[in-house]
C-alpha cells in the first residue's frame, strides 16, 4: 500500500519557537496533501489543503501566517508552527490523496506529537 | 449541528459479539464514504470504503443510506485486537476534502 512519512515523530520546544513539521508521499506522488490536528479525544480538525505548486488554502479560524504550509515537490509537504506556544500543543497529522483506478484514498502519515512548553 | 455524527460511545463488548455502529451525515451531496479504524495515540487507518450496495469484507460490514443519511458498520466475532476508535468520513464531489466524525470508541473484552 501507499506509504507517507512524517518527519519529526514527536517534537517538545520551548514556547515562541518555530517547528518545522515534513510529510512525505514515499512511493506515489500526490498534487494534494492535507495537513489535520487532533487535540485528546476529539476528531481530527483539517487546518489546510496543500496543493503542490501553489498556495495552501486554510480552513476558517487557522492562521495562515502562524502555521506556513509549503508544498514544494510531488511528494514532500512540510508545515510550520511559528512561534508556537502551548496551546500549539497537539498531534499534527498529514495525509496525501492516491488517485488510482478512478477512486481517491487519502493515506495518512504516522504524526507529530507537539508539546510546547 | 456537526456535518458527520457519531456515537462517542465507549461500547464495551465481549470477545466474539456483534456490535454496529451508526454515523449520520448532513450534507446531502457527500457521494463518499469511509470508515477508519484509529489506535489510541496512532494515525487513522483505512478500514474500507462504504459503497451504495453496501459492502463486506472479512468480519466487517459496512452499508450505506442515502435516503436516511446515514452509514453503519457491523463487526462480526469480534477480536481483542478490534479495539480501537472507529471514525466515520464523508467527502464531497466538489473537493478532495474529507469531513470526519468524532469517533465511536470500542473496546472488546474477553
Amino acid at each position: 500500500g501507499a506509504v507517507v512519512s512524517q518527519h519529526p515523530s514527536r517534537v517538545i520546544c520551548k514556547s515562541g519557537t518555530s517547528v518545522k513539521i515534513e510529510c512525505r508521499s514515499l512511493d506515489f506522488q500526490a498534487t494534494t496533501m492535507f495537513w489535520y490536528r487532533q487535540f485528546p479525544k476529539q476528531s481530527l480538525m483539517l487546518m489546510a489543503t496543500s496543493n503542490e505548486g501553489s498556495k495552501a488554502t486554510y480552513e476558517q479560524g487557522v492562521e495562515k501566517d502562524k502555521f506556513l504550509i509549503n508544498h514544494a515537490s510531488l511528494t514532500l509537504s512540510t508545515l510550520t508552527v511559528t512561534s508556537a506556544h502551548p496551546e500549539d500543543s497537539s498531534f499534527y497529522i498529514c495525509s496525501a490523496t492516491l488517485t488510482s483506478g478512478g477512486e481517491e484514498t487519502q493515506y495518512f502519515g504516522p504524526g507529530t506529537r507537539l508539546l510546547v512548553l | 449541528r456537526k456535518e458527520v455524527e457519531q456515537d462517542p460511545g465507549p461500547f464495551n463488548v465481549p470477545e466474539g459479539a456483534t456490535v454496529a455502529f451508526n454515523c449520520t451525515y448532513s450534507n446531502s451531496a457527500s457521494q463518499s464514504f469511509f470508515w477508519y479504524r484509529q489506535d489510541c495515540r496512532k494515525e487513522p487507518k483505512l478500514l474500507m470504503s462504504v459503497y451504495s450496495s453496501g459492502n463486506e469484507d472479512g468480519r466487517f460490514t459496512a452499508q450505506l443510506n442515502r435516503a436516511s443519511q446515514y452509514i453503519s458498520l457491523l463487526i462480526r466475532d469480534s477480536k481483542l485486537s478490534d479495539s480501537a476508535t472507529y471514525l466515520c468520513v464523508a467527502r464531497t464531489l466538489s473537493n478532495y476534502q474529507l469531513i470526519w466524525g468524532a469517533g465511536t470508541k470500542l473496546i472488546i473484552k474477553p
